[in-house]
């Protein structure tokens, strides 16, 4: 089946710890997602990638970093340098298609919730 | 800056009811986007509306497009209970689907 896998679903971390989260797609999508979710608050977008080798910085890019090795692989590590990591991440990727007429939107990942120790 | 606003943010309804949930956005834009979350759970796509004036129904629920009033509305008719989940709504700020802003969501609570 195609789809969207994340893993750990569940993520514990020590202060000054870095950890990686890992994002998995095999629906053949160019563009790649990371969001985090903030308990009762809409999704920000912290890294987003369209092509192998290349991804730019959401609005929340600060203490987090990312590569873009294969086009179905896009990693996410959460840094010590981000204060305040606990959250719900996820991940999410799409087609990209012709604006005109594609009605294509960004498929989600079942998400890690991450927690800080 | 775009800004997307949902409202309302909490919504308890009666099995039975209908109601409407609002999502304005403050730049212009043509797609937008409804989406379903479960607790705990990943975000599901309900809708993607393309073009002013757009209007999809499934089920119970309705989504439609205003693209000169930056809004969009997702009607809810006859509530069940199987509808409670948080709605979020989101914009494509780049034409190109890879810059979305979302909602904050909306909580719906259906009750028996």
């Amino acid at each position: 089946d195609g789809g969207i896998t994340q893993s750990p679903k569940y993520l514990f971390r020590k202060e000054g710890q870095n950890v990686t989260l890992s994002c998995e797609q095999n629906l053949n999508h160019d563009a790649m997602y990371w969001y985090r979710q903030d308990p009762g608050q809409g999704l920000r977008l912290i890294y987003y990638s369209q092509i192998v080798n290349d991804f730019q910085k959401g609005d929340i890019a600060e203490g987090y970093s990312v590569s873009r090795e294969k086009k179905e692989s896009f990693p996410l590590t959460v840094t010590s340098a981000q204060k305040n990591p606990t959250a719900f991440y996820l991940c999410a990727s799409s087609p990209l298609g012709t604006r005109a007429v594609s009605t294509d939107t960004q498929y989600f990942g079942p998400g890690t919730r991450l927690t800080v120790l | 800056e775009l800004k997307v606003e949902q409202n309302p943010l909490f919504l308890s309804m009666q099995e039975g009811k209908n109601y409407t949930i609002y999502c304005n956005y403050s730049t212009t834009s043509d797609r937008l986007y409804w989406y379903r979350q479960d607790p705990g759970k990943s975000l599901e796509s309900l809708f993607v509306l393309l073009s002013n004036g757009a209007v999809k129904q499934e089920g119970r629920l309705m989504a439609s497009l205003d693209t000169k009033a930056r809004l969009s509305t997702l009607h809810i008719t006859a509530a069940v209970h199987d509808l409670s989940a948080t709605y979020f709504c989101a914009v494509d700020k780049n034409y190109n689907n890879n810059d979305m802003r979302f909602g904050a969501g909306t909580r719906l609570t259906v009750k028996p």
